[in-house]
């Protein structure tokens, strides 16, 4: 199967550590990469390759992958990290662009 | 600075072709190892991959949408564009377009291997209905 999995939604307490994962067979032989969006926004990428961020993203973000998953950690998070974050690869043959449902962060 | 800018009608009515151009601006739109995406989303969904351009102009399409789309690519005007046929409400989305990097990298151990999407264009809802 191409499907990415992720958690619904999850919940973080105001300068608490929430991990965000992602699993799925895309992810054997691939790096995920995650963005966020928020309401009324296009997505940002956040998180890319076995744990870059793009120029601007916080270092409060980091991700880590193996095998057939991956997670989007945020450290110390802040309330304007609330958003939807999704992650994405390309199933083994790499004509498929495959994306998890997301996952709603709140944070409380 | 790359830029991704959608366009298009936001109004179509049904039966008819959705019919929508990102233009790049700020770096050349062929060029190694990339692909140019539409990606769409439905009212309070999540993201779902239209299909693809690769830079050498071979296109791939989602399955479920493949019968009623085209993807091309017009260099001369560093656009691209999406041509979906036969529309209907559940076509009703915002449209986005984004260019999707693949690079190798040497990393402890191996090499690593990563998409992603680096650049998005803002996005434009297109709404069917008559």
């Amino acid at each position: 199967s191409s499907e990415l999995t992720q958690d619904p939604a999850v919940s973080v307490a105001l300068g608490q550590t929430v991990r965000i994962t992602c699993q799925g067979d895309s992810l054997r032989g691939h790096y995920a990469s995650w963005y966020q969006q928020k309401p009324g926004q296009a997505p940002i990428v956040v998180i890319y390759g076995d744990n870059f961020r793009p120029s601007g993203i916080p270092d409060r973000f980091s991700g880590s992958g193996s095998g057939t998953s991956a997670s989007l950690t945020i450290t110390g998070a802040h309330a304007e990290d609330e958003a939807d974050y999704y992650c994405h690869s390309r199933d083994s043959s790499g004509n498929v662009v495959v994306f998890g449902r997301g996952t709603k962060l709140t944070v409380l | 600075q790359v830029q991704l800018q959608e366009s298009g009608p936001g109004l179509v009515n049904p039966s008819q072709t959705l019919s929508l151009t990102c233009t790049v601006s700020g770096d050349s739109i062929s060029g190694g190892d990339h692909y140019l995406n539409w990606i769409r989303q439905h009212p309070g969904k999540g993201l779902e991959w239209i299909g693809s351009i690769s830079d050498s102009g071979k296109t791939y399409y989602s399955p479920s949408l493949k019968s009623r789309l085209t993807i091309s690519v017009d260099t001369s005007k560093s656009q691209f564009s999406l041509e979906l046929n036969s529309v209907t409400a559940a076509d009703t989305a915002v449209y986005y377009c984004a260019r999707e990097l693949s690079r190798k990298y040497s990393i402890f151990g191996g090499v690593g291997h990563y998409y992603v999407m680096d650049v998005w264009g803002q996005g434009t809802t297109v709404t069917v209905s008559s």
